[in-house]
């Protein structure tokens, strides 16, 4: 079965620095992963995905994704954090050939002026 | 602005009357998502449609939990009788055909049953 873990549920950074929010991936043949962000009382928004091709995704707000394969991970990255991203963040995969998108637990991402 | 449109926002109910909550998806989009968000349980599927067909509810209680898309333009996602565990919120989104997993979702409807 496809799932996404994610280890932290909790990112503290100070403005301005770089952030990384985790992600790890267990699936079966070529894996679909996408990266949703999540506003207070707001829906998720997506942010970027991985389907094929380059390993260093770019996406909405200046954030990028990397997949590794050896590590079956697919990090969340920004170079300088803002106190506007401080958000929940959600990892996913696609279920296998399907439409479906199974999502991590989240991790809450806080940013500090 | 195209965006989903779920109502109501916000839905408190007693245990055992029956919820409906209503969602537009964006004009155009052909593929509907169900979700329901609790702290215990995080994002969990409840059923999806594309081109107003069912394809999957198999993550939704079929007891008491139904989903439909009378036209295009509405899908509702009803519970009857309602039970206390229901409380979460509930998210539609929307997906077209060529980039249905790039789904917008709405606001939610934050429902709790006492």
């Amino acid at each position: 079965a496809q799932s996404v873990a994610q280890p932290e549920d909790q990112v503290n950074v100070a403005e301005g620095n770089p952030l990384t929010v985790k992600c790890t991936y267990s699936v079966s043949g070529n894996p679909y992963l996408f990266w949703y962000v999540q506003y207070p009382n707001r829906g998720l928004q997506f942010l970027l995905k991985y389907i094929t091709g380059d390993n260093l995704v770019k996406g909405s707000y200046g954030f990028e994704a990397e997949f590794n394969k050896s590590q079956t991970s697919f990090h969340l990255k920004k170079p300088s954090a803002l106190v506007s991203d401080s958000a929940l963040y959600f990892c996913a995969v696609r279920d296998g050939g399907t439409d479906k998108l199974i999502f991590g637990t989240g991790t809450r991402l806080q940013v500090f002026p | 602005d195209a965006r989903v449109t779920q109502t109501p926002r916000h839905k408190v109910t007693e245990m055992g009357q029956e919820v409906t909550m209503r969602c537009q998806p964006i004009l155009g989009h052909n593929t509907v998502f169900w979700y329901r968000q609790t702290m215990m349980q995080g994002l969990e599927l409840l059923a999806y449609f594309r081109n107003r067909a069912p394809l999957d509810d198999s993550g939704m209680p079929k007891d008491r939990f139904s989903a439909e898309m009378p036209d295009a333009t509405l899908a509702t996602l009803k519970i009857q009788p309602s039970e206390p565990r229901d409380s979460a919120v509930y998210f539609c989104a929307s997906g077209s055909a060529a980039k249905v997993t790039e789904a917008f979702f709405g606001q939610g409807t934050r429902l709790t049953v006492v």
